[in-house]
């Protein structure tokens, strides 16, 4: 069975320094990892993806994610923190070694809160 | 941008009631997914829909819920006889789902359902 961890339940950075939010996964077979984020009142909005190819990946807002099969992560991360990255982060991963099978298993979620 | 839509946003019922949670997904996508997220907990999966039949589906998803696509653009999701614990926020998401390809996921808004 595959699952996420995500060991951070909040995460709190200072406006202009970098930040880290944690994943770690398990699955059979390749992983395909993936990060949304959740605004209060919206829905998940998607962010980035690792499917093959670059271990780091960049995606929308200037957030990246390093792949790194050796320790079965996938961080999510950026320079510079704005005040307006305050929002619930869920890292999710699917594996296609069961035919046909795309169903997300997400992480419990971190808060990442950026302090003006 | 295309989105994902979902209705209504908020859902009250009874116990033993049935409901009906509508999504319209993003026009030229083939796969149609549900989750769902009880209050304070993980966002589950619940079912994959393709080519108007179910791709896969979790546990949770027994005889009580059913999908279903009635024309070109709805994505419905029936619970027959709702209980207490099937209140939660659920999200609808639909992917391209091209052939040989792992697309993202995007999803909607969400509903709210609250069985009282």
């Amino acid at each position: 069975a595959q699952s996420v961890a995500q060991p951070e339940d909040q995460v709190n950075v200072a406006e202009g320094n970098p930040l880290t939010v944690k994943c770690t996964y398990s699955v059979s077979g390749n992983p395909y990892l993936f990060w949304y984020v959740q605004y209060p009142n919206r829905g998940l909005q998607f962010l980035l993806k690792y499917i093959t190819g670059d271990n780091l990946v960049k995606g929308s807002y200037g957030f990246e994610a390093e792949f790194n099969k050796s320790q079965t992560s996938f961080h999510l991360k950026k320079p510079s923190a704005l005040v307006s990255d305050s929002a619930l982060y869920f890292c999710a991963v699917s594996s296609l070694k069961d035919t046909g099978r795309r169903a997300l298993t997400f992480g419990s979620g971190t808060r990442l809160q950026v302090q003006p | 941008e295309p989105e994902v839509t979902q209705t209504p946003s908020h859902q009250v019922t009874q116990m033993g009631q049935e409901v009906i949670l509508r999504c319209v997904p993003i026009s030229n996508h083939l796969y149609f997914y549900w989750y769902r997220q009880i209050l304070g907990q993980k966002v589950e999966f619940l079912v994959s829909f393709y080519n108007n039949e179910i791709s896969e589906k979790s546990e949770i998803f027994d005889d009580q819920f059913s999908v279903e696509r009635p024309d070109g653009s709805n994505f419905t999701l029936k619970i027959r006889s709702t209980k207490l614990e099937d209140s939660a926020m659920y999200f609808c998401a639909s992917s391209l789902g091209l052939a040989g390809e792992f697309s993202e996921q995007y999803f909607g808004p969400g509903t709210r359902l609250t069985v009282t």
